[in-house]
């Protein structure tokens, strides 16, 4: 089964800040994969598929890039709502689905 | 806007037969999605359980394919799951969720199970 790595698991930052969370895959995925963002007691929300795709009403300081192994989601000024954790997913159909372990982006 | 809503015993005993539905409304359920199902122990990550397509077989994560099963009833417009026999380890919130091939757009809110005697 592919896994998938995220890097770091947990990130400090402040409000303005640019900030990167990485994600790895144990083989290549293609583009298949997308980003959500999870606030506490809440369910995920989507961000981005096809690894660099906005999804409709998501704001545009959230960008993402990669394919194959190596993707990246990026948060260009950090904004108070943004401190959440954020999972990357493999969503290849031809295999299971498999999440990332999160990175927790606190203040 | 689709909304979906789980529903089920929120307490189940060990080695029984853990048993979750999910509502669709504000769409069809026959529509060309993959109706599917995740859960979280608490403080913990995602884990993928699997999903159904609207006119195909299930698919499921391969770790926890021996005890589940996840079914759809279109008549009733909602879909489910579940889980045989259960351990204290199945204790999490689930969540139901739609997939459009694209990664999951739509989810329920969650519902608590909680594995105890």
């Amino acid at each position: 089964d592919i896994q998938m790595t995220q890097s770091p698991s947990t990130l400090s930052a402040s409000v303005g800040d640019r900030v990167t969370i990485t994600c790895r895959a144990s083989q290549s995925i293609n583009i298949w994969l997308a980003w959500y963002q999870q606030k506490p007691g809440k369910a995920p929300k989507l961000l981005i598929y096809e690894a660099s795709t906005l999804e409709s009403g998501v704001p545009s300081r959230f960008s993402a890039s990669g394919s194959g192994t190596e993707f990246s989601l990026t948060i260009s000024s950090l904004q108070p709502d943004d401190f959440a954790t954020y999972y990357c997913q493999k969503y290849s159909p031809y295999s299971p689905y498999t999440f990332g372990q999160g990175t927790k982006l606190e203040i | 806007q689709v909304q979906l809503q789980e529903s089920g015993p929120g307490l189940v005993k060990p080695s029984q037969t853990l048993s979750l539905t999910c509502t669709v409304s504000g769409g069809s359920i026959s529509e060309r999605y993959y109706w599917s199902w995740i859960r979280q122990p608490a403080g913990k990550g995602l884990e993928w359980i699997g999903r159904i397509y609207t006119t195909g077989s299930p698919d499921y994560n391969p770790a926890l394919k021996s005890r589940v099963t996840i079914s759809l009833d279109m008549s009733k417009s909602h879909f489910s799951l579940k889980v045989s026999p259960v351990t204290a380890a199945d204790t999490a919130v689930y969540y139901c969720a739609r997939d459009g091939g694209f990664g999951i757009d739509h989810w329920g809110q969650g519902t608590l199970v909680t594995v105890s005697s």
